[in-house]
């Protein structure tokens, strides 16, 4: 039981390049999310997929796009990057339930640098 | 809109120190979720305590303990006798429940840095 696993733990891009970074989680989980987290500022969410098949804008999103591409993965696509998006990248799980809300479990981390 | 505020950017002690970690909050949600993660230096959040906004009872899990308080929406965390291994970064956070796609949606405090010193 991997739990939620990202890839690729670094990376460094040169502005205006684009890139996607996978999130997977093995729990069975229907509710996953992307957080960016900067100094200073906590984690933000980017956006987040309540169920398959969904997805909403969190509080920062532009400039990223996902895809829910099954009920596992997750992913966050940057067009072109910026140095603004060098930040550390956090993907998240949990279930969910009308009764009761349960906590989000995090993967490793991606850190994104762009030059 | 909601609001999570953690005034202490960092705080040090010295090992068996006990320390508090303040977390003060915003909603206009009568029903809501607070939580406490941890991120050790090698990256990871870790969960540490959930709490709804209907119940106000104090938790202690061993050398931690959380104090809510609707009163003064705060809920503050505090870890006694405290350990070198207890050196992170504390993240409070607020969810809110409402139905629909609105699940799950977290707001973070800025995160207290913790510094332990044997």
């Amino acid at each position: 039981n991997a739990g939620v696993t990202q890839t690729p733990k670094f990376q460094v891009l040169k502005t205006g390049q684009s890139m996607t970074l996978q999130c997977a989680q093995d729990m069975n989980h229907n509710s996953m999310y992307w957080y960016r987290q900067d100094p200073g500022m906590g984690l933000r969410l980017i956006y987040y997929s309540a169920s398959e098949g969904t997805t909403d804008k969190g509080e920062v999103p532009n400039g990223y796009n996902v895809s829910r591409l099954n009920k596992r993965e997750f992913s966050l696509r940057l067009e072109s990057a910026a140095p603004s998006q060098t930040s550390v990248y956090f993907c998240a799980s949990s279930e969910r339930s009308r009764s009761s809300y349960n906590e989000q479990f995090f993967g490793p981390g991606t850190r994104l640098t762009v030059l | 809109a909601q609001k999570v505020t953690q005034a202490q950017t960092e705080i040090s002690v010295v090992e068996k120190e006990d320390v508090t970690l303040d977390c003060v909050y915003e909603t206009r949600d009568t029903t809501y979720y607070l939580f406490w993660y941890k991120q050790p230096p090698s990256g990871e959040l870790v969960f540490l305590i959930r709490r709804n906004s209907f119940d106000e009872q104090n938790e202690i899990s061993g050398r931690y303990s959380w104090n809510f308080q609707k009163s003064t929406s705060s809920f503050n965390f505090t870890i006694t006798a405290s350990q070198v291994v207890d050196s992170a970064v504390y993240f409070c956070a607020l969810s809110f429940f409402a139905g629909g796609t609105s699940y799950g949606k977290l707001t973070f405090g800025q995160g207290t840095i913790l510094t332990v010193h044997p």
